[in-house]
């Protein structure tokens, strides 16, 4: 059963607007949630991560948000570049060390036009 | 500069034939894994390892098994490759007891005919 849900499956965008991501989540107990870069052939590449409840980040034009009560976070990337073109992860961690397990969406393709 | 390296970056072999991918860490992280992604499925955990000769087996276990006899160096080995055994794999790595990310390696690509 997959416990890690992402919407949308994929999305285009025009290049200088902007966009938002879902993650949705059954993983319990939930101790963190990161979101990931996956570039074409590439390996994934951290973005940001959320641990407390109502947690806000920020990373340049990336920001994301946590609801632990609704197991819901949002990633929000402003002024999409061409180089935004990616897949979007959402990892769910149930320890905050390397004993617990990742929980792994499928995630969001995320297409920038120029 | 911290790196998970993987080799091969693409491999393709034949049903039945030994398979071996390598991957090597920089940091003397005591955790490895080993997943496997496929298309419109999460990453799936393959063989999580401790540290040398401390390895489990993750949520997809079957058909392959590992090897870790250097903190820095990880092998997961398909003995007898199957077609279904087609997909990306990605090794990474993390220190064991902090919060850090796990660093990724680039994957290998293994398509089995």
């Amino acid at each position: 059963k997959t416990q890690v849900e992402q919407s949308p499956q994929s999305l285009v965008v025009r290049q200088g607007e902007n966009c938002v991501l879902q993650c949705n989540y059954s993983v319990t107990p939930d101790n963190h949630l990161r979101w990931f870069k996956q570039d074409t052939g590439k390996g994934l590449v951290s973005l940001t991560v959320l641990v407390h409840e109502n947690d806000k980040t920020s990373n340049g034009r990336y920001s994301a948000t946590l609801d632990k009560d609704a197991k819901h976070s949002t990633l929000h990337i402003t002024a999409t570049l061409l180089d935004d073109t990616a897949t979007y992860i959402c990892v769910v961690g149930d320890r905050g060390s390397a004993l617990g397990r990742l929980h792994f969406g499928a995630g969001t393709q995320l297409i920038v036009i120029p | 500069d911290m790196k998970v390296t993987q080799m091969p970056r693409y491999l393709i072999k034949r049903m039945g034939e030994n398979v071996l991918l390598e991957c090597g860490q920089d940091m003397s992280h005591e955790t490895m894994y080993w997943y496997r992604q496929d298309p419109g499925l999460g990453l799936q955990l393959i063989y999580i390892s401790y540290d040398v000769d401390s390895n489990s087996e993750g949520d997809i276990p079957k058909g392959y098994r590992v090897s870790r006899k250097k903190r820095e160096h990880f092998s997961l080995i398909l003995d007898s490759a199957k077609t279904n055994q087609t997909s990306v794999y990605f090794c990474a790595s993390r220190n064991r007891e902090d919060n850090q990310a796990p660093l990724f390696g680039e994957g290998t690509r293994l398509s089995v005919l």
